[in-house]
């Protein structure tokens, strides 16, 4: 079992302040995402990133993968309220016949405080 | 709205009862996909089903079954519930069968809870 492990678990900060989360495995991923869920609702895909090295940039949120595709980062600038939510990291790996199967890290609670 | 309908959005029972949790995907997705959430546990993969077919299964216990039908609506069916049972269980749809770059559409999810 691969198992994504997120770091932090929770994290308290006020509006305008900058942050990072860490997503990270001793398994190689064909490619990773990253989704936020808001209360009451499913989660939502952000980004998917596929190349080791790779970073994108979502208005204020970059996203990170790492050289050997192991692990990812997601760092906010200048948070505001609503960048609140639970974020989710999701590595792909071939799990045969066709099919990649995407595990899920237990994600990070973001509360941004205006 | 994501596309992809969940039903129902809560459900109480009892241990030892069963259950059907229905999914309908977003329009022209053929993949189905069962998770389960809990505040431990995280969101656990449960099963996936394509065109009809089981195509992949994660941590699905025996006593959970599952389907998808002709109109490619799933339904998750769990049985002789336990108090542990109880948790969000959220449907995604994809296009494909391999979700390695695409999108995975999640329902609003069913939160289930066994007293």
């Amino acid at each position: 079992t691969q198992l994504l492990e997120q770091s932090p678990q929770f994290l308290s900060i006020q509006e305008g302040e900058n942050l990072t989360v860490y997503c990270n495995s001793s398994s190689v991923f064909s490619s990773l995402q990253w989704y936020r869920q808001e209360p009451g609702e499913g989660p939502v895909l952000l980004v998917t990133v596929v190349t080791g090295g790779e970073v994108k940039k979502l208005k204020r949120l970059t996203f990170q993968f790492g050289d050997a595709r192991k692990d990812s980062s997601l760092h906010i600038t200048a948070a505001q309220p609503g960048d609140t939510g639970l974020y989710l990291c999701a590595g792909s790996s071939y799990s045969g016949a066709g099919s990649y199967q995407l595990t899920f890290g237990k994600g990070t609670k973001l509360s941004v405080i205006p | 709205d994501s596309g992809v309908t969940q039903t129902p959005k809560h459900l109480i029972t009892a241990t030892g009862q069963r259950v059907t949790l229905r999914c309908s995907p977003r329009s022209g997705d053929l993949s189905v996909y069962w998770y389960q959430q809990s505040l431990d546990q995280g969101l656990q993969f449960l099963i996936q089903y394509y065109n009809g077919e089981e195509r992949a299964k994660g941590n699905i216990l025996e006593r959970f079954s599952a389907q998808q039908f002709p109109d490619l609506h799933s339904e998750l069916n769990l049985s002789s519930l336990e108090l542990g049972d109880s948790a969000l269980y959220f449907c995604a749809s994809s296009v494909g069968v391999a979700v390695n770059t695409g999108e995975l559409f999640f329902g609003e999810g069913s939160r289930l809870t066994v007293l």
